[in-house]
């Protein structure tokens, strides 16, 4: 079955240096997602992307948040100057299409990659 | 914004028993209501969902019913059994932007054998 996959499954970093997350989502999707979950909290939506483009984005997902699908497969999330509050699991979730229309839009999450900040 | 409520925390039944799961949202526009399971470690996987145009939905032991004029929906799960044990989550989203679905606070539920 096909599935998402996410790189790192742990990262841990000095508070301000730069995180990259991977995401590779299914092949034939074309919506992608970044949630988060603090440890023990409810799952975030950060931001969605569709046709190369931030489609919306949370109060969350400030300036020190970027997003970008650099060729066909990968999904990446980059935290610029990661502060102690970024830590949480962060969740890559795709689907192939949107709800609109009468389809089920279905989100398929990764694992997740939990991102520890000292 | 939307803002999905969920009850209860936690939940601990014998095996065999049903378990509900209830979720009320704010935002009446949202029309899209699926629950996920969560196992640890893992990330959320769909289990069941309905759109504002069905007040039932069922699958195999799982089953969802949604009031649209009070803004709830519940998840009923029967014959329970260990292996259902994990944190569900309810959501709401609306069709301009469905993935951005709004997450409740999580159940927390364990079977016991």
């Amino acid at each position: 079955e096909p599935e998402v996959t996410q790189t790192p499954s742990h990262q841990v970093t000095q508070m301000g240096q730069e995180v990259i997350l991977r995401c590779v989502p299914i092949s034939n999707h074309l919506y992608f997602y970044w949630y988060r979950q603090i440890l023990g909290q409810k799952v975030e939506f950060l931001v969605s992307f569709y046709n190369n483009e931030i489609s919306e984005k949370s109060e969350i997902f400030d300036d020190q948040f970027s997003v970008e699908r650099p060729d066909g497969s990968n999904f990446t999330l980059k935290i610029r100057s990661t502060k102690l509050e970024d830590s949480a699991m962060y969740f890559c979730a795709s689907s192939e299409t949107t709800i609109a229309g009468g389809k089920t839009g279905e989100l398929f999450f990764g694992e997740g990659s939990r991102l520890t900040v000292l | 914004g939307e803002n999905v409520e969920q009850h209860p925390s936690t939940l601990s039944v014998q095996e065999g028993d049903s378990a509900v799961i209830k979720c009320t949202y704010s935002d009446s526009a949202s029309n899209y209501f699926p629950w996920y399971k969560q196992e640890l470690g893992k990330g959320p996987q769909l289990i069941i969902d309905i759109r504002s145009n069905v007040g039932e939905k069922k699958d195999q032991r799982i089953a969802v019913t949604l009031n649209k004029t009070a803004k709830h929906f519940s998840l009923h799960i029967t014959e329970t059994q260990p292996e259902d044990s994990a944190v569900y989550f309810c959501a709401a989203s609306h069709n301009t932007n469905a993935g951005k679905s709004t997450f409740g606070d999580g159940t927390t539920l364990t079977v016991k054998p």
